[in-house]
């Protein structure tokens, strides 16, 4: 089974602070993604990753950046956090679809991280 | 731009009956990929059923079954004998060009024992 871990499920933080959140998948797959989930707007992708140390902006990608130094491990960063950030955040990874190329497959997703900014 | 709609917010469903969750997407592609996702409450986002846009058979996971209309757009999720572990918000999503995946508003189901 896939497996994607997040480094917290509920976190905490003030406003201007610096945040990381941090994915892991376990099966080797090329993709990495990052998505804020928020009531009534459902998922929105802010970044994503097609192979270390590349990535792609998504729909909202202002306020966030990212890093992927190595395949398994993919990180959020919020520079300076502010209150419009709270929400929940959801990680996933998919492998290269094999059928097509430069597409990709099935996401599979991660717990969650849901981030409180006060 | 592709979008992807839920027309239902909620639904509710008897245990052991049947119910059709609602889903269009407008799309200007001919290959791609649609899923169905369930997210129990405070609980992991699990992928239900999976869609590829060249089948015509429409895909069927044990009590899950979609009615992939290509045509019309449309791609509804049928889940037969409801559970009560089945309520949950269920989600559509289309998976574009450019491999990203846009998600529908989703579509909270309940289960009445």
């Amino acid at each position: 089974d896939v497996k994607v871990t997040q480094s917290s499920r509920y976190l905490v933080k003030r406003t201007g602070e610096k945040v990381f959140l941090e994915c892991v998948q376990d099966m080797d797959h090329e993709n990495m993604f990052w998505y804020r989930q928020d009531p009534g707007l459902g998922l929105r992708l802010i970044y994503f990753s097609y192979d270390v140390k590349m990535k792609e902006k998504g729909d909202i990608p202002e306020g966030y950046s990212v890093s992927r130094e190595k395949k398994e491990r993919f990180s959020l960063i919020l520079e300076s956090a502010s209150t419009n950030q709270t929400s929940m955040y959801l990680c996933a990874s998919s492998p290269r679809d094999s059928g097509r190329a430069g597409r990709t497959d099935t996401q599979y997703f991660g717990p969650g991280t849901r981030l409180t900014v006060l | 731009a592709q979008t992807v709609t839920q027309s239902q917010p909620e639904m509710s469903v008897q245990e052991a009956e049947t119910v059709t969750l609602s889903c269009t997407y407008d799309t200007s592609e001919s290959d791609y990929y649609l899923f169905w996702y369930k997210q129990p409450p405070s609980r992991q986002m699990i992928l239900v059923i999976r869609q590829e846009a060249y089948k015509q058979q429409n895909a069927t996971e044990n009590r899950f079954s979609v009615n992939f209309q290509k045509a019309a757009k449309s791609f509804s999720l049928k889940i037969s004998d409801s559970q009560l572990g089945d309520a949950a918000m269920y989600f559509c999503a289309y998976l574009r060009a450019g491999n990203m995946l846009t998600f529908g508003g989703g579509t909270r189901l309940m289960v009445k024992p």
